[in-house]
């Protein structure tokens, strides 16, 4: 079965800390993407990562990814509240056009 | 302004009625999504169209009747829905290249089935 794994799935934190959210996939995939939703909003997309050792930075925001290890990551460095929303982690399968999409990780930041 | 619109943004239905969500995409891409986001729930994909041919139907019930006119225009018919259809529905829009296959999302139809 084909499954993209996220994880922590709930995360807060206060400002300025650092961290990581980690996204686990089952298949074969050189292209992953990251989106971001915000509580009743739809999904943005932040990084779209097409080969192994891809890494993409905007801001605080950082994305790897790693296809040997089946690993992508999002690092957050300094954290502001801005940046509380929920993170999106999918594989693309490369065919029929389909993402398989992980749980998502809920991230709260603290003033 | 999105690239993706979504209309109604909000829909409250009984389960014998007839409704449909309506998408549109001003983006000039090729293919056409509808997803649902369910409470703790990953992202369920439903359908594909790629140039107003559906590529892909996910197991979906079929109470769920999508319609692709153009490669604009996306339909989602809705009829003799049950609670437990209640989520966000989500129309998307790609345009597959050597960059990948970024997804745009619309603001998504909230949907509440009583």
């Amino acid at each position: 079965e084909l499954k993209v794994e996220q994880n922590p799935l709930f995360l807060s934190m206060q400002e300025g800390k650092n961290y990581t959210i980690y996204c686990n996939y089952s298949t074969t995939s050189d292209r992953l993407y990251w989106y971001r939703q915000d509580p009743g909003k739809s999904l943005e997309s932040l990084f779209v990562l097409l080969s192994n050792g891809a890494v993409k930075q905007e801001g605080r925001l950082m994305a790897s990814l790693d296809t040997k290890a089946r690993l992508s990551t999002l690092h957050i460095t300094a954290a502001v509240h801005d940046l509380s929303a929920t993170y999106f982690c999918a594989v693309d399968m490369d065919s029929n056009y389909q993402l398989i999409w992980g749980a998502g990780t809920k991230l709260i930041i603290k003033p | 302004e999105t690239g993706v619109t979504q209309t109604p943004r909000h829909l409250v239905m009984g389960m014998t009625n007839k409704k449909s969500l309506k998408c549109e995409q001003h983006l000039g891409h090729n293919a056409m999504y509808w997803y649902k986001q369910s409470a703790k729930k990953p992202l369920e994909l439903m359908f594909v169209y790629n140039f107003k041919e559906q590529t892909e139907n996910n197991s979906v019930p079929s109470r769920f009747s999508p319609e692709c006119p153009n490669s604009s225009h996306l339909f989602l018919h809705l009829h003799t829905l049950q609670p437990e259809d209640s989520a966000l529905y989500l129309c998307a829009s790609s345009q597959p290249t050597g960059d990948g296959n970024t997804i745009y999302f619309g603001e998504g139809s909230w949907l509440t089935v009583v």
